[in-house]
Order: C-alpha cells, then sequence, then structure tokens
C-alpha cells in the first residue's frame, strides 16, 4: 500500500459524459501527478500540482482538466468523454515534486467509455 | 527533453536465471533514472533510483541497475529470478532541473517459468 488513494477504482460511462476522479495524496507529500495508461499510448504525464499550484504539464487534452485543493487532494476532471479515453488513470504523490523525488502510485481507476 | 528505450517488449527466464531488462535514455541535463514494477491490476511500485553518488543502485526484492553515463543505460538486473518477480517494468528518467515530467519508457513484461 504507497498510501495514495483513488476513487472510483472503476468507472463506466457513456460518450460525450463528464467524470471526476479524486485522488487522496501520502499524509506529507505535496505535489500531486496525474497520469494515463492505455495500451496504445503507455504511461503518460499528464498534469502536476505543488501545494495547490500547477507546476507541470503533459499530454493533457483540453477537455480534461485538475486542481489540487487546500487539503492537498486532487482531482482529475474529463469532459467530453470519447472512446479514445478509456484507459487507467494513475494518481502519484511526492513530498517536493522534484528532481529525484519518489513518485508513489495510487492503484489507479479504470474508465471505461462505451 | 527526455526519452526512455526499453529493448525488449517481452523478457522471458527460467526461475533462477538471471534477470536482465535494458534501458537506454536520452536526456539534455543530467537525468534522475528510476525503475518502476507493475503487477496485474495494480498501480507502480518503486523499485529503485538512480539520483546522484554511487552509480550501481540497490533495490527492493534484490533487484540492481548501475548508471552508465557513457553508455546512457540504466540496465535492471536480479540475479535470480523467483517466480514472483513476473511483472511489467517500467524505466522512467526526470531532468534535475526545476519541476520536470517523469517520462516512461514502453514497458518489459517479465515471464518466469518453472
Amino acid at each position: 500500500d504507497s498510501g495514495v488513494t483513488q476513487t472510483p477504482k472503476h468507472l463506466i460511462t457513456a460518450t460525450g459524459q463528464r467524470v471526476t476522479l479524486r485522488c487522496s495524496p501520502r499524509s506529507g507529500d505535496l505535489s500531486v501527478y496525474w497520469y494515463q495508461q492505455s495500451l496504445d499510448q503507455g504511461l503518460q504525464f499528464l498534469i502536476q500540482y505543488y501545494n495547490g499550484e500547477e507546476r507541470a504539464k503533459g499530454n493533457i487534452l483540453e477537455r480534461f482538466s485538475a486542481q489540487q485543493f487546500p487539503d492537498l487532494h486532487s482531482e482529475l476532471n474529463l469532459s467530453s468523454l470519447e472512446l479514445g479515453d478509456s484507459a487507467l488513470y494513475f494518481c502519484a504523490s511526492s513530498v517536493t515534486g522534484s528532481g529525484g523525488d519518489t513518485q508513489y502510485f495510487g492503484p489507479g481507476t479504470r474508465l471505461t467509455v462505451l | 527533453a527526455q526519452s526512455v528505450t526499453q529493448l525488449g517488449s517481452h523478457v522471458s527466464v527460467s526461475e533462477g536465471a538471471l534477470v536482465l531488462l535494458r534501458c537506454n535514455y536520452s536526456s539534455s541535463v543530467p537525468p534522475y533514472l528510476f525503475w518502476y514494477v507493475q503487477y496485474p491490476n495494480q498501480g507502480l511500485q518503486l523499485l529503485l533510483k538512480y539520483t546522484t553518488g554511487a552509480t550501481l543502485v540497490k533495490g527492493i526484492n534484490g533487484f540492481e541497475a548501475e548508471f552508465k553515463k557513457s553508455e546512457t543505460s540504466f540496465h535492471l538486473t536480479k540475479p535470480s529470478a523467483h517466480m514472483s518477480d513476473a511483472a511489467e517494468y517500467f524505466c522512467a528518467v526526470r531532468g534535475d532541473t526545476g519541476f520536470q515530467k517523469l517520462v516512461f519508457g514502453t514497458g518489459t513484461r517479465l515471464l518466469v517459468s518453472p
């Protein structure tokens, strides 16, 4: 158990819908990251927050947005869902968010778009 | 910019045999290097990481990796494979300046036969 929690574990929805994925970082970690894992794209970094502020952005679509709240939990919002958005979404957290900081991964949320 | 190449999407070994998973990286700045393992239906778990100092890094479960700057490699080894080592292994690189994203390789699935 990494100490990072993600809810829900599974999500099944239809195209065009909007969903919210939630992540609680390890106690004491200030930085949260979101990743997407799919068969065709592999593991892709989406976005990073540090203490409530966006710090780095990867291949995140405009239909996707995220935020980190004062209590440091984070939410990833996916809207206008398409079939290709079906993937495993991971949240990770680390202490400082930079350099050689170890990122601890949650168990993931499996999103299925029908 | 950083990138990672993992040679071999699948590696098969017999129980008790040497495990060698290859990783080559490209980085425009001094890199931090990581190996993560993913068991079926689980998140990623850190095996080991190289930040600075000793180039031979020891990790959990008997794994180790050697950072070779001249060869831009960070291969993962284990002297004797166990059935429980069967999983997917990901090499990742991150730059050492500021908030940089963690870039993953495409992964190598390790198969261990009795």
